[in-house]
């Protein structure tokens, strides 16, 4: 069965850091880009970086650019999401996502992990 | 900047179809795809590349695109179809919360 399992999320201060995990299983891990979606509460999907299958592009939304590094490691099939200097803005369920398709063309995502919630508060 | 235009809600009677449309200036040159997400539940792929439909979704759901729109249709909506939709294409629209009711 294909699937993604995010963990690490939980509640953290303004200015602290984080870091998500998303292991996957089920399909050849090392082939694809892998995604991260973050939905702050009540609101739409937002793309946040890419990675690619060898880890030597990587691609961010501009708001996180500077605090956030995507990275991941092929023998343990996992993509990991470290976040610094977090805002109460960052708050978000994330999601990992697999990235198929054409680069550049046609770009899709699928499967979705279940999601893992970030709060950022005092 | 670049952006993806959905209407905020539609709203059909069982059995009607259901059309959402997504419009953005960049569909012409590229693909775009469609997610389905339940309440409290994460997104699911109904529709890549334009029009094909993954392995597991039904064949009321179709897609198809002209010019800067891209459409989704749900040809007999169910109950059970009601969710928010998004399309993507490089980024995500700002999703259609469809009610079948």
């Amino acid at each position: 069965e294909v699937q993604l399992v995010e963990s690490g999320g939980g509640l953290v201060q303004p200015g602290g850091s984080l870091r998500l995990s998303c292991a996957a299983s089920g399909f050849r891990f090392s082939s694809y880009w892998m995604t991260w979606v973050r939905q702050a509460p009540g609101k739409g999907l937002e793309w946040v970086a890419n990675i690619k299958q060898d880890g030597s592009e990587k691609k961010y939304v501009d708001s996180v650019k500077g605090r956030f590094t995507i990275s991941r490691d092929n023998a343990n099939n996992s993509v990991y999401l470290q976040m610094n200097s977090l805002r109460a803005e960052d708050t978000a369920v994330y999601y990992c996502a697999t990235r198929r398709g054409v680069v550049g063309l046609s770009n899709w995502f699928d499967p979705w992990g279940q999601g893992t919630l970030v709060t950022v508060s005092s | 900047s670049y952006e993806l235009t959905q209407p905020p809600s539609v709203s059909v009677s069982p059995g009607q179809t259901a059309r959402i449309t997504c419009s953005g200036d960049a569909l012409p040159k590229k693909y775009a795809s469609w997610y389905q997400q339940k309440s409290g539940q994460a997104p699911v792929l109904v529709i890549y590349e334009d029009s094909k439909r993954p392995s597991g979704i039904p064949e009321r759901f179709s897609g198809s695109s002209s010019g800067t729109m891209a459409t989704l249709t749900i040809s007999g909506a169910q109950v059970d179809d009601e969710a928010d939709y998004y399309c993507y294409s490089t980024l995500f629209g700002g999703g259609t919360k469809l009610t079948v009711l």
